[in-house]
């Protein structure tokens, strides 16, 4: 089946860990987003990548890192200068061009939680 | 983008029609009308978009008002599947940061037996 996948669907840390959220997406897409979604909340974009081996920030990039070394994966690290971690992360892709860039595609999510 | 504006709140009864409003009164002559919904704890998921003419597919169809001010997202035959969150999104096609969809808290539908 095409598709993103995450994982893992939840995720525990202690506080000041550094932690990686994987996406990986089989549709042969070329971008890929990050967003993040507090309770109650829409969601907000961190980083987004257009082709391997080049992203751009979103609008709440601070704290986070990502690398695009493969078409396929997008993986998120949480660094520990992310002030408020604790969050619902959820990745997307989309086929580069016109219109089809809002018609993005989305994992499942995964719920990280900092203890 | 232009700004949206959605009820909180729907209740729906199953079976029946539900018509989702949106108001966007501000949109520009580039800019498309997008829905996604979100079920519970699940990522969200593309619905339907238009720019003027109204727009059905598989899921839903789409009206949007001759001045394009608002538009309306039907979903035709409710099941309790369609309960979700509903975002209906005003972006142009290119420009600014590409593919940065602005989600804001979008109308919560609840479909009752």
């Amino acid at each position: 089946d095409g598709g993103i996948t995450q994982s893992p669907k939840y995720l525990f840390r202690k506080e000041g860990q550094n932690v990686t959220l994987s996406c990986e997406q089989n549709l042969n897409h070329d971008a890929m987003y990050w967003y993040r979604q507090d309770p109650g909340q829409g969601l907000r974009l961190i980083y987004y990548s257009q082709i391997v081996n080049d992203f751009q920030k979103g609008d709440i990039a601070e704290g986070y890192s990502v690398s695009r070394e493969k078409k396929e994966s997008f993986p998120l690290t949480v660094t520990s200068a992310q002030k408020n971690p604790t969050a619902f992360y959820l990745c997307a892709s989309s086929i580069v061009g016109s219109t089809s860039y809002n018609e993005q595609f989305f994992g499942p999510g995964t719920r990280l939680t900092v203890l | 983008d232009a700004k949206t504006t959605q009820p909180p709140s729907m209740d729906c009864a199953e079976g029946r029609a539900a018509n989702l409003p949106c108001n966007h009164s501000t949109i520009s002559g580039n800019e498309y009308v997008y829905w996604y919904r979100q079920i519970h704890s699940q990522g969200p998921q593309y619905i339907i978009h238009g720019l003027k003419n109204n727009e059905t597919n598989e899921m839903a169809s789409l009206i949007i008002t001759e001045d394009r001010k608002s538009s309306t997202l039907i979903l035709p035959h409710a099941t309790l599947r369609d309960t979700a969150v509903y975002y209906c999104i005003v972006r142009a096609a290119y420009g600014g940061s590409q593919g940065n969809l602005i989600f804001g808290k979008g109308t919560k539908l609840s479909v009752k037996p």
